[in-house]
């Protein structure tokens, strides 16, 4: 069974830093492109951003709202996606969501999404 | 970009009635490979989104077969013949053609009579 579990959410103050972290089971988590999504309050689903596996270079892109301040990264021994979130912005608050990500060209779609984690930024 | 446009943007159903959630894309999802890319997900109150349809009419695995996509080009449509409690939540289309960020439709929102 796939499960993925996001860990590290809280309360932290605008312009400091967290570190998010997706645990993955049940699939060999390094073949696999990984995502991270977010939910504002009440609101719809936003991209943050997905890296890539390694046999497609492990690189990275990111939404135009969070480039320069959020990195995505992966550890395949450990079955972890990351995402590093620096300079926090209080409208960065959101339940944050990693999903596991199929690419398959032409095609790409996310079938497995983590409970979420919520991460509020106020001071 | 590609823009996803759903409505209703909500909808209330009685029980046992059918609903249809309909999805415009501002760009073509049928690739030259023959295949369309669009995609339905649904997120219940309280949990993450899972993934419904696939690839406009294919049902994700465990999906009730209550659920059916249609549609081409830039029109689909997702069916539901019955509803049940059970079903109530925000329906998102996605498009699966252009990476993100363009990606999500703005949702539909389902309640029960």
């Amino acid at each position: 069974e796939v499960q993925l579990v996001e860990s590290g959410g809280g309360l932290v103050q605008p312009g400091r830093s967290l570190r998010l972290s997706c645990t993955a089971s049940g699939f060999t988590f390094g073949d696999y492109a990984m995502s991270w999504f977010r939910q504002a309050p009440g609101k719809g689903l936003e991209w943050v951003g997905f890296i890539r596996s390694k046999a497609y270079g492990g690189t990275t892109e990111y939404a135009a709202s969070v480039k320069g301040r959020f990195t995505i990264s992966r550890d395949d021994s450990k079955s972890i996606a990351y995402l590093q979130m620096n300079s926090l912005k209080t409208e960065d608050t959101a339940v944050y969501y990693c999903t596991r990500m199929v690419v398959a060209a032409p095609t790409y779609y996310f079938d497995y999404w983590g409970q979420g984690t919520l991460v509020t930024v106020s001071s | 970009d590609i823009v996803m446009t759903q409505t209703p943007l909500s909808l209330s159903v009685t029980p046992g009635q059918p609903a249809s959630i309909s999805c415009k894309s501002s760009q073509s999802l049928l690739h030259s490979d023959g295949k369309t890319y669009l995609y339905w997900y649904l997120q219940k109150p309280g949990q993450s989104p899972q993934l419904l349809i696939y690839e406009v009419s294919s049902r994700f695995s465990g999906v009730p077969d209550r659920f059916s996509g249609s549609g081409s080009g830039t029109d689909f449509t997702l069916k539901i013949s019955r509803v049940e409690a059970e079903d109530v939540g925000v329906y998102y289309c996605m498009q699966g053609i252009h990476l993100p960020p363009d990606t999500f439709g703005q949702g539909t929102k389902l309640e029960i009579k």
